[in-house]
């Protein structure tokens, strides 16, 4: 098993730009999360899906879109860029959302820097 | 909200030392309470997960406590080695599907 996969790992994008961060998991999880991990601050949920055609907002789902088309796929969506979104985003799953025996699994992160 | 809070916010011990990560949260409404380790410019490792339910897990030299009436958990590292450096998160799963992190301890180890 891959476990959580992202791409890319780096990424360097000019306000106003778009573009779509991957996350895929071969681990047949129910429940996948977008976080994003600021310095000083802890990881913030911006997106989650509870499964395929799922979708709903965490904490800071301002600028960013997702959608849940397969089990194994969640990307997140920056619509048009900003410097404020500059940060490090995981992706991560488990096998259903809120449940007690759930252990949630990061992908190794997408360093994202916005000029 | 959830608040998750983690002292100290570094900590530094020779090589052999037993030492013990504090985790505090304010809302005692969770599902489980999870330690995760994290290595510089890496993602995050999932190591040990706490339900509700139960009050300690352990893995190897690690054990984690849980006391959800007064909102605190305790990872207790045993012989730490330098491999040990890194920093420590924990995070709790409440409701609406949010794992609420604190902002981690990171820990030094020196040989």
């Amino acid at each position: 098993n891959a476990g959580v996969t992202q791409t890319p790992k780096f990424q360097v994008l000019k306000t106003g730009q778009s573009m779509t961060l991957q996350c895929a998991q071969d681990m047949n999880h129910e429940y996948m999360s977008w976080y994003r991990q600021d310095p000083g601050m802890g990881l913030r949920l911006i997106h989650y899906s509870v499964g395929a055609g799922i979708t709903d907002q965490g904490e800071v789902p301002n600028g960013y879109n997702v959608s849940r088309s397969t089990t194994e796929d969640f990307p997140l969506r920056l619509l048009s860029a900003a410097p404020s979104q500059t940060s490090v985003y995981f992706c991560a799953s488990s096998r259903t959302g809120g449940r007690a025996y759930n252990e949630q699994f990061f992908g190794p992160g997408t360093r994202l820097t916005v000029l | 909200k959830q608040e998750v809070t983690q002292i100290p916010a570094a900590l530094s011990v020779p090589e052999g030392e037993n030492l013990v990560l504090n985790c505090s949260f304010t809302d005692s409404a969770i599902y489980n309470l999870q330690w995760f380790r994290q290595d510089p410019g890496k993602g995050l490792t999932s190591l040990l997960l706490i339900q509700s339910s139960q009050r300690e897990q352990t893995s190897g030299r690690l054990n984690a406590s849980l006391d959800k009436s007064s909102g605190r958990s305790t990872l207790y590292i045993a012989a730490s080695q330098p491999g040990d450096s890194a920093t420590y998160l924990c995070a709790v799963l409440g409701g609406a599907n949010n794992l609420f992190f604190g902002t981690g301890t990171r820990l030094t180890v020196i040989p």
